[in-house]
């Protein structure tokens, strides 16, 4: 079975500043992770995926995230917010194993970006 | 190019009836995923498609749920007898391909209210 703990349902950060969001996984097998982002009244929208290349793996609008096996992390980080990166965010996981490609999520953090 | 597309985009239904959520995947796009988004939680999933079968239902809470996808395109997701628990966004996405790590394209989802 697989599970994904995302720490702090809401994050808070000041333009310019840096945002971390934090993301540990459980998997009985190597992880496929996702981080998505989620704007209000739109679809879910891929921001990064790491699939066992790089551990560290850059995004869109300058997100990017490091796996560490070691933690059972994926940490996303930004270093600059800015006011458009206000959302929800989901980190995901799913595995190697056939047969089960659906995504297990975690429950988001929403990030709030003060001016 | 189009995206995922879902109909309708909002539906108000009373306990116990019956309703069918309609999801366009994006044209040439083999694997297809229903997801249930409960209020203030992650997308949850349901059912997995790859062509016209079911390779995954997994998720599918109880046998009130159904999806069909006849002809490797559209699904439809039926709810029979509905409940007010079953309140929640239902989304859909696409891949273009099956396996752990392919990239799912998420539909705005149908935002389902039972009275």
């Amino acid at each position: 079975a697989q599970s994904v703990t995302q720490l702090g349902s809401h994050v808070s950060v000041s333009e310019g500043a840096l945002v971390l969001l934090r993301c540990n996984y459980s998997s009985s097998v190597p992880p496929y992770l996702f981080w998505y982002v989620q704007y209000p009244n739109q679809g879910l929208q891929l921001l990064l995926k790491y699939t066992s290349a790089a551990t560290l793996v850059k995004g869109i609008n300058g997100f990017e995230a490091e796996f560490k096996k070691s933690e059972t992390s994926f940490h996303l980080t930004k270093p600059s917010a800015h006011m458009s990166d206000a959302a929800e965010y989901f980190c995901a996981v799913s595995y190697t194993g056939g047969g089960a490609d659906g995504l297990t999520f975690g429950k988001g953090t929403h990030l709030i970006i003060q001016p | 190019g189009a995206g995922v597309s879902q109909t309708p985009s909002n539906k108000v239904t009373e306990k116990g009836k019956y309703v069918e959520l309609r999801c366009d995947p994006i044209s040439g796009h083999t694997a297809l995923y229903w997801y249930r988004q409960s209020l203030g939680q992650g997308p949850e999933f349901l059912i997995y498609f790859q062509g016209t079968g079911a390779a995954d239902d997994s998720g599918l809470p109880n046998d009130r749920f159904f999806a069909v996808r006849p002809e490797g395109s559209v699904s439809t997701l039926k709810i029979q007898r509905t409940e007010r628990g079953d309140s929640a966004v239902y989304l859909c996405a696409s891949s273009a391909t099956s396996g752990g790590a392919s990239e799912q394209f998420f539909g705005p989802g149908t935002r389902l209210t039972v009275l």
